[in-house]
C-alpha cells in the first residue's frame, strides 16, 4: 500500500457527460502528478501540483482540468467525454525525496 | 521533446535466470526512476536513480546521465517479477515534467 487513495476505482460513463476523480496524497506529500494510461499512448503526465499551485503541465487536454485543495487531495475533471477517454487514471505523490508514489489507479470507461 | 526508449519491449525468462532492462534518453534530466507495473496494474517505484547505482535485494540499478542511459538489472527471477517494467525521466521546467518509456513487458515462466 502506496498510502496514496484514489476514488473511484471504477467509472463507467456515457460520451459527453462529465466526470471527477479524487486522489488523496500520502500524509505530509505536497505535491500531487496526474497520469492517463492508456493502451494506444501508454503513460502520459498530464499536470502537477504543489501545494494548491500547478507547477507543470503535460499532455492535459482542455476539456480535462485539476485543481488541488488546502487539505491537499486533488481532483481531476474531464468534461465531454469521449470514446477516447477512457484509460487508466492514475495519481501519484511525493515528498521530500522526489520519489514518486502512486495510487491504485481509477478505471475510466466511456460508452 | 525529450524521448524514453526502453528494450527489450519484451522478455520471457525462466525462473532463476538474470536480466537487464536498458533506458536511453535523448536529452539531460533532473531526475530518473524506475517502476514496476505489476498485472494487477499497481506501479510501484524501484529506484529514484538520477545518477550513480543503487541495489535493492535481487535488483539493481546505473544510471550513466552524461551518457543518458539507464539499467535495471533483475537477478535470479521469480515469477512474481512479472509485468511491466517502466522508465520515467523528469525534467524541471518550474515543476517536474515526467516522460515515461513504453516499458518492458517481463513474464516469468515457472
Amino acid at each position: 500500500d502506496s498510502g496514496v487513495t484514489q476514488t473511484p476505482k471504477h467509472l463507467i460513463t456515457a460520451t459527453g457527460q462529465r466526470v471527477t476523480l479524487r486522489c488523496s496524497p500520502r500524509s505530509g506529500d505536497l505535491s500531487v502528478y496526474w497520469y492517463q494510461q492508456s493502451l494506444d499512448q501508454g503513460l502520459q503526465f498530464l499536470i502537477q501540483y504543489y501545494n494548491g499551485e500547478e507547477r507543470a503541465k503535460g499532455n492535459i487536454l482542455e476539456r480535462f482540468s485539476a485543481q488541488q485543495f488546502p487539505d491537499l487531495h486533488s481532483e481531476l475533471n474531464l468534461s465531454s467525454l469521449e470514446l477516447g477517454d477512457s484509460a487508466l487514471y492514475f495519481c501519484a505523490s511525493t515528498g521530500v525525496t522526489d520519489t514518486q508514489y502512486f495510487g491504485p489507479g481509477t478505471r475510466l470507461t466511456v460508452l | 521533446g525529450i524521448q524514453v526508449e526502453q528494450s527489450p519491449p519484451d522478455l520471457i525468462l525462466q525462473e532463476g535466470a538474470n536480466s537487464t532492462l536498458r533506458c536511453n534518453f535523448s536529452d539531460s534530466v533532473n531526475n530518473l526512476q524506475w517502476f514496476h507495473q505489476n498485472p494487477w496494474g499497481q506501479l510501484i517505484n524501484l529506484f529514484y536513480i538520477p545518477s550513480g547505482t543503487k541495489q535493492n535485494g535481487r535488483l539493481s540499478a546505473t544510471t550513466v546521465a552524461t551518457e543518458r542511459y539507464s539499467l535495471l538489472y533483475i537477478s535470479s527471477s521469480q515469477t512474481t517479477d512479472s509485468g511491466v517494467y517502466f522508465c520515467a525521466v523528469l525534467q524541471y521546467t518550474g515543476g517536474f515534467k515526467t516522460i515515461f518509456g513504453a516499458g518492458t513487458r517481463l513474464f516469468v515462466k515457472a
